[in-house]
């Protein structure tokens, strides 16, 4: 089985600033990776796949990188709206998901 | 416009079976690989159960293989999911999501519906 570990578990930033957060495959899964935001509540909705292609309606401050075992997912200049958990999945074999990484306000 | 409607959450005891249902709108449904993910209380996600869009391919996660089976209806364009067996460990928000493709990534995902096993 393929494992998904994200850092850091938790992430303090204030608007404006730009975050990184980090997925790193147990195996190489190529791009075969996928971000989600989820909200209090609600659905993740998509937001990268094929760990660097931006989904349509997603904002351009959301952006992708990494092959292999290591991706990253960049947030250039953090909105009010982005405060969220966000969660990397591999769908290389089968499907596995990162535990999550919760953004919250500094 | 891509709908996904889950239904069937409900309290169960230990041991016990549920059906969980989820109506698929808007797009061909026979043509997508379907899949359950669910999400413990304040925990993240777990992918569950696969399918594909003709219904002759599953797949499961090995927490739930051989308790649970997924297939659907494409003539009632839902997806199902049936829970034997289940165990305190089976709480969860259980999520319906559409694949973009055979195999890829999620693009639609359901509102959830609440499983709670519990005496």
């Amino acid at each position: 089985d393929i494992q998904m570990t994200q850092s850091p578990s938790t992430l303090s930033a204030s608007v404006g600033d730009r975050v990184t957060i980090t997925c790193r495959a147990s195996q190489n899964i190529s791009t075969r990776l996928a971000w989600y935001q989820q909200k209090p509540g609600k659905a993740p909705n998509i937001l990268i796949y094929k760990a660097s292609s931006l989904e349509s309606g997603v904002p351009s401050r959301f952006s992708g990188s990494g092959s292999g075992t290591d991706f990253t997912l960049t947030i250039s200049s953090l909105q009010p709206d982005d405060f969220a958990t966000y969660y990397c999945q591999q769908y290389n074999s089968y499907y596995t998901f990162g535990q999550g990484t919760k953004l919250e306000t500094k | 416009e891509v709908q996904l409607l889950e239904s069937g959450g409900d309290l169960v005891q230990p041991g016990g079976s549920l059906r969980l249902s989820c109506a698929a709108f808007g797009f061909t449904f026979s043509s997508y690989a379907m899949s359950w993910v669910r999400q413990a209380p304040g925990k993240g996600l777990e992918w569950v159960s696969s399918i594909s869009g003709s219904g002759g391919s599953t797949y499961y996660a090995d927490s739930v293989k051989g308790r649970f089976t997924i297939f659907s209806d494409t003539s009632k364009n839902t997806l199902y999911l049936q829970m034997n067996s289940l165990r305190a460990e089976d709480t969860a928000v259980y999520y319906c999501a559409k694949h973009r493709d055979s195999n890829g990534y999620l693009d639609y995902w359901g509102q959830g519906t609440l499983v709670t096993v519990s005496s």
